[in-house]
């Protein structure tokens, strides 16, 4: 079967640093996303990973390990704004498909 | 651009009824795709599109039916709505090498 895990939850303080983690046992692997959703909203695309190593984009990075299927979003300069759940996803093949993690649910506080 | 659109925004059916979840995108993509999304689950894909004419099923297509007779317009049909049903429903898209799937604002979906 197909799993992905993240956590629930986490807190972190505005202005800070929070690295959020995915691991992944999947039957194949074509890439790794981040999306971020606000509370009622649609996902949004945050970032793509299918080599190993760190992408960064801006306050936000992603980093892939393929042989320990591990993945982790690092959110820099927290903002309140950056409350939401974000979700990991993995493209098992060069098909259409990506399995969802359950997202994890950041909170800021100030 | 619009982007990806769908229509309603909410809806409360009962038991039984049917109903179309609508979904336009206007950026010339090839993949259209519907997914599911429950409280603390992820996204489940139910159908999703190759192009015009040709739809595939995802992980959990029973009880739904789609079709695809334009670029634009994926539509997403329940035909006898189950309790089991209700969830949050978000059309998405994304052109045929692309990486990134652009998102529909979603159908909040009741069935009582």
């Amino acid at each position: 079967g197909q799993n992905i895990d993240q956590p629930t939850e986490m807190t972190a303080t505005e202005g800070a640093i929070v690295q959020i983690n995915c691991t992944y046992q999947t039957s194949g692997f074509n890439g790794l996303f981040w999306y971020q959703q606000h509370a009622g909203e649609a996902p949004t695309f945050l970032s793509y990973n299918v080599l190993d190593g760190l992408e960064e984009k801006g306050r936000f990075s992603s980093f892939l390990s393929r042989s320990k299927g591990y993945s982790y979003l690092l959110l820099k300069e927290l903002q309140m704004k950056d409350s939401a759940s974000y979700l990991c996803a993995v493209r098992l093949d060069s098909n259409y498909q990506l399995i969802w993690g359950a997202g994890t649910k950041l909170i800021i506080k100030p | 651009n619009a982007g990806v659109t769908q229509t309603p925004k909410f809806r409360i059916l009962k038991i039984g009824q049917s109903m179309t979840l609508q979904c336009t995108q206007d950026m010339n993509h090839n993949y259209m795709y519907w997914y599911r999304q429950d409280p603390g689950m992820g996204l489940k894909l139910i159908y999703y599109s190759v192009g015009a004419g040709i739809t595939d099923k995802g992980e959990v297509p029973n009880g739904y039916n789609v079709s695809r007779s334009t670029t634009e317009d994926f539509p997403l049909r329940l035909e006898l709505a189950a309790p089991s049903q209700t969830s949050v429903y978000f059309c998405a898209s994304s052109s045929l090498l692309a990486n990134e799937q652009f998102f529909g604002p979603g159908t909040r979906l009741t069935v009582l």
